[in-house]
């Protein structure tokens, strides 16, 4: 059963574009987590989404970040116009089906440089 | 709204010292609170996970206890190595995990 997946692991963007950073999750989870680790700073829940539907997404700016998780394909984390600011970790986790307290389980990050 | 604070934020440490970690947090209405390790530039892996319902967990050398009351855990690392060397970060679960900004750990040879 492979982990979760998460790609690219590097992803290198000038101001202004665009960065779709992807997550496929756990086999048998629905349940997914986005999170942001900034430079010297600590993880931040961004947003929460189960199959087609976000469920909680508190964390997220409320502009040019976007999150989606179709009924089929990856889950993506979108961020239109990005600034140097953006430049951070992005980790995604995944949980199983059945419980949204169980263990997460993270992927590996993208580490997203703005330029 | 959910507060969680780790002490101290850096531990430089001997070879073969039994070590504590802090978590404290302010919210005691968590459904579980995980212990992670963080290496440099890499992910997280899980260490630990106690439900509301229990008071600790053991895997090797580790063992993480929760006291919800007081709003506080410890991870006790026992006869740290070298590569024990890493960014332990807590969590607490209220469907989203919320993180502290972890403790910082070298254990020199």
């Amino acid at each position: 059963n492979a982990g979760v997946m998460q790609n690219p692991r590097h992803l290198v963007r000038r101001r202004g574009q665009e960065a779709r950073l992807r997550c496929s999750p756990m086999k048998g989870h629905s349940h997914v987590y986005w999170y942001r680790q900034l430079p010297e700073e600590g993880l931040k829940f961004m947003v929460y989404l189960q199959k087609e539907n976000i469920i909680d997404e508190s964390g997220m700016p409320k502009e040019r970040f976007s999150a989606e998780f179709p009924k089929e394909g990856p889950s993506i984390l979108r961020i239109q116009q990005v600034v140097r600011g953006d430049s951070a970790a992005y980790f995604c986790a995944s949980s199983p089906e059945l419980t949204s307290t169980d263990t997460q389980y993270f992927g590996p990050g993208t580490r997203l440089t703005v330029l | 709204k959910q507060e969680v604070t780790q002490i101290p934020a850096a531990l430089s440490v001997p070879e073969g010292e039994n070590l504590v970690l802090n978590c404290s947090f302010t919210d005691s209405a968590i459904y579980n609170l995980q212990w992670f390790r963080q290496d440099p530039g890499k992910g997280l892996t899980s260490l630990l996970l106690i439900q509301s319902s229990q008071r600790e967990q053991t895997s090797g050398r580790l063992n993480a206890s929760l006291d919800k009351s007081s709003g506080r855990s410890t991870l006790y690392i026992a006869a740290s190595q070298p590569g024990d060397s890493a960014t332990y970060l807590c969590a607490g679960n209220t469907d989203k995990l919320i993180f502290g900004t972890g403790t910082r750990l070298q254990v020199f040879p």
